[in-house]
């Protein structure tokens, strides 16, 4: 089945740091990637997202490229700042009948930024 | 826009009490699901209903939990009897249409002693 694998966390970063989080998918066809955020205390919102190969979703500062050669959705920001800490979800929907409730979710990766 | 909103935020009850959940979803969303949130299995999809009605509730992890759309602006997932492993985070989602993005609501904390 499909799945998502995240790399572990916590991610300790000083503000202005550069961010990565690490996303690699399994699933079969073209798969819709997104990334989702979780703020303390919050539920999950949509950060971005891609839809087929090469596609760069981009939001907040935040970016992610649709790799199909080495299934990765990796996600990035040049500058972090305090207020990016939160947990960050990698997703994946499936091509066909790719409805809402096909969604699979990694793990979380949480991210801590520090003045 | 409210946004979606669950109620309580925070449940602690004792192992064999009924625990009931409740979500108000966006208004003219017409797709509900009930999300659980735990860190060893992370988000996991209990069920879901398209215009109040029930589609898909393999997720659901045994008879203990059931959940209800009397309308399209109330749910409710109830646990009875609860145990010590129903503790988590559990959150519904609403969405416009089958492929929009899902509006999380903050979640209720549930912890069961």
């Amino acid at each position: 089945g499909d799945s998502v694998t995240q790399m572990e966390g916590p991610v300790t970063l000083s503000e202005e740091a550069f961010l990565t989080i690490n996303c690699t998918y399994t699933a079969t066809g073209y798969p819709s990637l997104f990334w989702y955020v979780q703020y303390p205390g919050e539920g999950l919102q949509l950060l971005l997202k891609a839809t087929k190969a090469d596609d760069k979703g981009s939001n907040k500062g935040f970016e992610a490229t649709y790799r199909k050669e080495t299934t990765s959705f990796h996600l990035e920001k040049g500058s972090v700042q305090v207020s990016d800490s939160a947990v960050y979800f990698c997703a994946l929907r499936p091509r066909s009948g790719g409805s809402n409730y096909k969604l699979t979710f990694g793990k979380g990766t949480l991210l801590t930024v520090n003045p | 826009d409210a946004g979606v909103i669950q109620s309580p935020r925070h449940e602690v009850t004792e192992m064999g009490q009924e625990v009931t959940l409740r979500c108000k979803p966006i208004s003219g969303h017409d797709y509900l699901f009930w999300y659980r949130q735990t860190m060893m299995r992370g988000l996991e999809l209990l069920i879901y209903f398209n215009n109040n009605v029930p589609i898909d509730d393999s997720g659901m992890p045994e008879d203990r939990f059931s959940a209800k759309m009397p309308n399209a602006s109330f749910s409710t997932l109830k646990i009875q009897p609860s145990e010590p492993r129903d503790s988590a985070v559990y959150f519904c989602a609403s969405a416009r249409g089958d492929n929009s993005p899902l509006h999380f609501g903050n979640g209720t904390r549930l912890t069961v002693t």
